[in-house]
């Protein structure tokens, strides 16, 4: 149980283009959901926080017209970074928690976006 | 404002040895401690966590971690390590106050086991 989907698992696109990456929750409802961006070598950093039904948290420094964040249903959380450019290039993470077990977040397996 | 600390960026042991991976954390109220395992191109699985009770808390894979308050510390301890073993270790520490579970994490240690 308490499994993360994300899609796509990789993608390259072209600067200036948008990008949406996918996270669900397969087997449970996920009130709260967490995405994380991981440069190489480096920790996660949370970007934001977002509650089914709400509008996301962001974290200081992320630009929340850049990176949007929906989540729409207790199971699906989008994230899209618009208009993107080679420094977002970056490993994307999301993470998902429910009402009965909110002190462990279940994450997903990742999404490498390239932009060149 | 809470952090974490992973003494050790990378940490090379052979195969069979017993291994540590250091974690201090700061935090001006109680907390809960987790270690994550990161295998390369990868989404973390939880290893082990602490939230109250007994300070020795065993997880997966033959890991195990103590608490210690006073010493700030959640070091992640095995005693027999395999090659199969070797990815990136997260420490992380989140605020039981909150709501949504945040969790701020250390700054990975990777685990390199040698035949």
């Amino acid at each position: 149980g308490a499994v993360v989907s994300q899609h796509p698992s990789w993608v390259i696109c072209k600067s200036g283009t948008s990008v949406k990456i996918e996270c669900r929750s397969l087997d449970f409802q996920a009130t709260t959901m967490f995405w994380y961006r991981q440069f190489p070598k480096q920790s996660l950093m949370l970007m934001a926080t977002s509650n089914e039904g709400s509008k996301a948290t962001y974290e200081q420094g992320v630009e929340k017209d850049k990176f949007l964040i929906n989540h729409a249903s207790l199971t699906l959380s989008t994230l899209t970074v618009t208009s993107a450019h080679p420094e977002d290039s970056s490993f994307y993470i999301c993470s998902a928690t429910s009402g009965r077990a909110r002190n462990e977040q279940f994450f997903g397996p990742g999404t490498r976006l390239t932009v060149l | 404002a809470q952090s974490v600390t992973q003494l050790d960026s990378q940490v090379p042991v052979f195969e069979e040895a017993p291994v540590e991976l250091r974690c201090n954390y700061s935090s001006s109220v109680s907390v809960y401690l987790f270690w994550y395992v990161q295998y390369p191109n990868q989404g973390l699985q939880l290893l082990l966590k602490y939230l109250s009770g007994s300070t020795l808390v065993k997880g997966i894979n033959g890991f195990e971690a103590e608490f210690n308050k006073s010493q700030t510390s959640f070091h992640l301890r095995k005693p027999s390590v395999h090659i199969s073993d070797t990815a990136e270790y997260f420490c992380a520490v989140s605020d039981p106050s909150t709501s949504y579970g945040k969790l701020t994490f250390g700054q990975g240690t990777i685990l390199t086991v040698h035949p």
